[in-house]
């Protein structure tokens, strides 16, 4: 099965801090993505990443960056945290093939104070 | 740009009993996949049902069924013989078939109730 784990399920952080949520898939899959979800707004697109050191800006990518170094392991980077970021991180995975089914993780729920 | 429209919010129906909950998209495109993802509480969001455009017959999981009308451009889930283990929130959610890595599209979601 695959496995796609993120680092944190919660997580409590200052105005203004660093964040970094981590996300690491097993099943060697090719692309990767950040997803944010808020009540009443569904699932929306912040990063993917095709390959390794590839990204590409999702439908609401201000105030965020991404990283993938390793095929494994993509994170997103909130630089600045600011109080409207607060909100549950989905990472997921797929194969680069055309099948288009995610792998979903756990999700972070990140609270900015 | 691609929309995917879930118009309820919340839906609640009877252990043992049948619910459809409704989904609607826009798209220019002419192949696509369409998708229902569960999340149960606190948990993993799942694959319940892919339905890929170009086939007419609708896909089914068990208790789990589509009806695809692709003219009108809907995609509504059936699900058969409701158990509490239904409970959760579900998403539509779309992708046109092609090149790239984009996302999938998805809607806001329904919550799905089990009264027992």
């Amino acid at each position: 099965d695959v496995k796609v784990t993120q680092s944190s399920r919660y997580l409590v952080k200052r105005t203004g801090e660093k964040v970094f949520l981590e996300c690491v898939q097993d099943m060697d899959h090719e692309n990767m993505f950040w997803y944010r979800q808020d009540p009443g707004l569904g699932l929306r697109l912040i990063y993917f990443s095709y390959d390794v050191k590839m990204k590409e800006k999702g439908d609401i990518p201000e105030g965020y960056s991404v990283s993938r170094e390793k095929k494994e392991r993509f994170s997103l980077i909130l630089e600045s945290a600011s109080t409207n970021q607060t909100s549950m991180y989905l990472c997921a995975s797929k194969t680069g093939t055309a099948i288009y089914e995610q792998y979903f993780g756990p999700g972070t729920r990140l609270t900015v104070t | 740009a691609q929309t995917v429209t879930q118009s309820q919010p919340e839906m609640s129906v009877q252990e043992a009993e049948t619910v459809t909950l409704s989904c609607t998209y826009d798209t220019s495109e002419s192949d696509y996949y369409l998708f229902w993802y569960k999340q149960p509480p606190s948990r993993q969001m799942i694959l319940v049902i892919r339905q890929e455009a170009y086939k007419q017959q609708n896909a089914t999981e068990n208790r789990f069924s589509v009806n695809f009308q692709k003219a009108a451009k809907s995609f509504s889930l059936k699900i058969s013989d409701s158990q509490l283990g239904d409970a959760a929130m579900y998403f539509c959610a779309y992708r046109f078939i092609g090149g790239g890595a984009d996302g999938l599209t998805f809607g806001k979601g329904t919550h799905l109730i089990i009264q027992p």
